[in-house]
């Protein structure tokens, strides 16, 4: 059975650093582009990237780009989503989702994290 | 940077109902479209890949329509379990882009 368990819901303040994690079992890791999605307070889904874990191969949606990284460890299959420096417009809630076989579309996603920024 | 417009952004339906849903891009995006189900607190669904291939478990009261740059997501009689948002995904060359959602309420 294909799972994605992300971690727990984070409270931060303005400034500071996080990286949110997704372990991914009951398939191949490594062959299976793995990506995140943001959704804001009562708005809609934003796709913001994704990474092909075989060899860390990234694709960030532009208005993402230089904003988070994307990364995976492929030997505790876990997928991360990382900040250098948070903004209260970070506060979301974010999923990560395993791509279908060689294509992009979500076809398994974890439960969601949520991130809340304030000072 | 590939844009997709989706409406309506609110649909009010009775159970029994046909409702349709439209995304449109704005270039063409060939059959390369997923349409999703999300219910509040919680992650979205799958339902409909490749414009119109329906996923494995989902009801065949959905279905899906469309290629280039205008799709359509149609429940053919609306349950109550459907009343959710729905969102379309454009994924073509490494990218991907949601609409921006439909609600669909009780009427």
């Amino acid at each position: 059975e294909v799972q994605l368990v992300q971690s727990g819901a984070e409270v931060k303040k303005p400034g500071e650093s996080l990286r949110i994690s997704c372990k991914a079992s009951g398939y191949s890791f490594s062959t299976y582009w793995i990506g995140w999605v943001r959704q804001m307070p009562g708005k809609g889904l934003e796709w913001m990237g994704i990474i092909y874990p075989d060899d860390s191969d990234t694709r960030y949606s532009p208005s993402f780009q230089g904003q988070v990284s994307i990364s995976v460890d492929k030997s505790i299959s876990t997928a991360y989503l990382q900040w250098g420096s948070l903004q209260a417009s970070d506060t979301a809630m974010y999923y990560c989702a395993k791509s279908a076989s060689g294509v992009y579309y979500f076809d398994y996603w974890g439960q969601g994290t949520l991130v809340t920024v304030s000072s | 940077d590939i844009q997709m417009t989706q409406s309506p952004s609110t649909l009010s339906a009775s159970v029994g109902d046909r409702v349709t849903i439209t995304c449109r891009a704005s270039q063409s995006i060939s059959r390369w479209l997923a349409w999703y189900q999300q219910k509040p607190g919680k992650a979205p669904k799958l339902l409909i890949y490749e414009a119109s291939r329906l996923e494995s478990g989902v009801p065949s009261r959905f279905s899906g329509s469309g290629s280039g740059t205008e799709f359509t997501l149609t429940i053919s009689s609306l349950q109550p379990d459907d009343f959710a948002a729905y969102y379309c995904l454009q994924y073509n060359n490494f990218s991907g882009k949601f609409g921006q959602g439909t609600k669909v309420e009780i009427k």
